[in-house]
């Protein structure tokens, strides 16, 4: 069981570039989450899906896109890289939704925006 | 506006002192609360949880935290760390009313051996 997966786990990117981060769950969790984590200021959630098909803002959505491709992948992209978008990404995913539920993260994609 | 206080940014122990992590929230309804843990180069694991029932929690590794409503508060306690401790230390909360999930800013924990 590999629990949650990230790809790629170190990405350099110069401003205006998009990319594409990966996630994949093999424990047939119906949610997945994208956080950003950055220095003294803990985990921000930037975009959830609570089901295969839907997806939502989170608390810092603007500059992403997300997409649930299936159950297992929510992969989260970004269109034109800025500055501030440097910082190591999580996603997440868990069993019942948001509220009520322990969260399974992946081992982090750090990103540095030139 | 919802809001998770983390007192204590950076704590520095020796091996076998007694632990406490200060966790307050500000949160409206019924609240579901968390604590997680990120030792170094690893990704965040779940140490504990309080949704309802007893108000004093037990996780792994020997940590506890009390859920005092009075207080909005969800403090981890260990009574004797061991340098494996060091790591830092997330403190979470949801509520019932909405969908959503509020980290505070994290404690770093350094235990010297």
């Amino acid at each position: 069981n590999a629990g949650v997966t990230q790809t790629p786990k170190f990405q350099v990117l110069k401003t205006g570039q998009s990319m594409t981060l990966q996630c994949a769950q093999d424990m047939n969790h119906n949610s997945m989450y994208w956080y950003r984590q950055d220095p003294g200021m803990g985990l921000r959630l930037i975009y959830y899906s609570a089901s295969e098909g839907t997806t939502d803002k989170g608390e810092v959505p603007n500059g992403y896109n997300v997409s649930r491709l299936n159950k297992r992948e929510f992969s989260l992209r970004l269109e034109s890289a800025a500055p501030s978008q440097t910082s190591v990404y999580f996603c997440a995913s868990s069993g019942k939704g948001l509220v009520a539920d322990t969260q399974y993260f992946g081992p982090g994609t750090r990103l540095t925006v030139l | 506006a919802q809001s998770v206080s983390q007192h204590n940014h950076h704590v520095i122990l020796s091996e076998a002192a007694s632990l406490e992590l200060g966790c307050n929230y500000s949160y409206g309804g019924t609240v579901n609360l968390f604590w997680y843990v990120q030792y170094p180069g690893q990704h965040l694991q779940l140490l504990l949880k309080y949704f309802s029932g007893d108000p004093l929690v037990k996780g792994i590794k020997g940590f506890e935290a009390e859920f005092i409503k009075s207080k909005f508060s969800f403090n981890l306690r260990k009574p004797s760390v061991q340098w494996s401790d060091t790591a830092e230390y997330f403190c979470a909360v949801t509520s019932n009313r909405d969908d959503k999930i509020i980290f505070g800013k994290g404690t770093r924990l350094h235990i010297l051996p």
